[in-house]
């Protein structure tokens, strides 16, 4: 079993519409959660980072972490054909390692 | 600033040929990560420099070797590669890696090895 379970879709959604990405992760320890952004051949960008469990919204961006069920979660608003991209969640227990997920392939079509 | 930047952008090399990859941050950051990407894949960590010292060094071939000149700088110096190492090589810097501060990626190097 990987740490970070990821579903690497692809997922295609109407411009406008409410994106859910979705991880689950396997280790208690861990304490910090991430999400990238990923556009084709760049590198990853940081989009938000969580200690613990709780919301955090950044404009139309908002992470959910649920410590409880081991849940990680990014909901986008209102989304935009430049949301297209791949979305990594990651976590770390405060040490070296982040844990990366697969990565889920978002589509946004205009 | 949050920018890592990475030279060269595109790499194409002989099987025989040694090469290097060069990273740079000037966010005051103290630990430097080198990862591989293959396409559709997540990055993996090949090494982490905290405080310009080796950490980790996750089992990779020793045909890769790292360098860390100054908290700034990073290199990955390739020598003798194999056309499976093809990949983006992607740096990345943290402030202080054991307050589990978070990671700014640079945009990473493609390699093609033929």
């Amino acid at each position: 079993q990987k740490e970070v379970e990821q579903d690497p879709g692809p997922l295609s959604v109407p411009e406008g519409a409410i994106v859910s990405l979705n991880c689950t992760y396997s280790n208690s320890a861990f304490q910090y959660f991430m999400w990238y952004r990923q556009y084709s051949r760049k590198g990853p960008e940081l989009l938000m980072y969580t200690y613990s469990s709780g919301n955090k919204e950044d404009g139309r961006f908002t992470a959910q972490v649920d410590k409880s069920s081991k849940y990680i979660s990014l909901f986008i608003r209102d989304s935009q054909p430049s949301d297209s991209a791949t979305y990594l969640c990651a976590s770390h227990t405060g040490g070296f390692k982040t844990i990366f997920g697969a990565g889920t392939r978002l589509f946004v079509k205009a | 600033d949050t920018e890592v930047t990475q030279t060269p952008k595109h790499l194409v090399m002989g099987m025989t040929n040694k090469k290097s990859l060069k990273c740079e941050q000037h966010m005051g950051h103290r630990a430097m990560y080198w990862y591989k990407q293959k396409a559709k894949k997540p990055p993996e960590l090949m090494f982490v420099y905290s405080y310009e010292k080796l950490s980790i060094n996750e089992s990779v071939p020793s045909r890769f070797s790292p360098e860390c000149p100054n908290s700034s700088l990073l290199n990955l110096h390739l020598h003798a590669l194999q056309p499976e190492d093809s990949a983006l090589y992607l740096c990345a810097s943290s402030q202080d890696s054991s307050r589990g501060d978070t990671q700014y990626f640079g945009p990473g190097t493609r390699l093609t090895v033929l």
